[in-house]
């Protein structure tokens, strides 16, 4: 089972714009971490926030996490054509001490420059 | 260099034949994750393990094992009943509430 689901599944923007990733879950979690995904090579991990925050930055990146509605955001600021990758929420849960992380299907980001 | 070596890269396989992926870890993590990514489906769960000698079965384990016998090295094999290999695999570890990604392996069925 898919626990988060990311909007839109595609986007294109040009070089300099700000790209808006959004990310819904069904379930009760400790925290939800964003990762980004180049074609063919294995996640790298961007961003990472807990249940009770509701905001979080780093670098161009910034993070924010609405418990009451399930969802979270990812906002690329300035984006870059080295941006271009697909972008991953993971939610995670703890089930009897076990830590275990859910991802979507990811949001595929083109920057044209 | 501290990370997570995945083998092979490539791997093509027959139809009926078991294959084994290698996933070694020098992180000194406890828990270790075997993911499947198939085209607009993102990551799926296959197997876990928190620690030594223990792993738990995930969301699609069915026509793969596992083995944790070290506390570096998780090795997914995929068997002959697992209907649809051809696929991305990924391995994970997880530390300090963060995952760390090898570099994946691509199994196709012949």
């Amino acid at each position: 089972s898919q626990q988060g689901e990311e909007d839109p599944q595609a986007l294109s923007i040009q070089e300099g714009e700000n790209a808006t990733m959004n990310c819904s879950y069904k379930t009760s979690i400790n925290n939800l971490q964003w990762y980004r995904q180049n074609s063919g090579r294995g996640l790298v991990h961007l961003i990472l926030i807990r249940s009770n925050e509701r905001e979080k930055h780093s670098g161009r990146l910034r993070v924010t996490l609405d418990t009451s509605k399930k969802s979270s955001s990812l906002l690329i600021t300035a984006s870059r054509a080295a941006d271009t990758a697909s972008y991953f929420c993971a939610t995670v849960r703890s089930s009897g001490g076990s830590y275990i992380p859910t991802f979507g299907r990811g949001t595929s980001l083109i920057v044209h420059p | 260099d501290g990370g997570i070596t995945q083998s092979p890269k490539y791997l093509f396989r027959k139809e009926g034949q078991n294959v084994t992926l290698s996933c070694e870890q020098n992180l000194n993590h406890d828990a270790m994750y075997w993911y499947r990514q198939d085209p607009g489906q993102g990551l799926r769960l296959i197997y876990y393990s928190q620690i030594v000698n223990d792993f738990q079965k995930g969301d699609i384990a069915e026509g793969y094992s596992v083995s944790r016998e070290k506390k570096e090295s998780f090795p997914l094999t995929v068997t002959s009943a697992q209907k649809n290999p051809t696929a991305f695999y990924l391995c994970a570890t997880q530390g300090a509430g963060e995952l760390f990604f090898g570099e994946g392996s691509r199994l196709t069925v012949l």
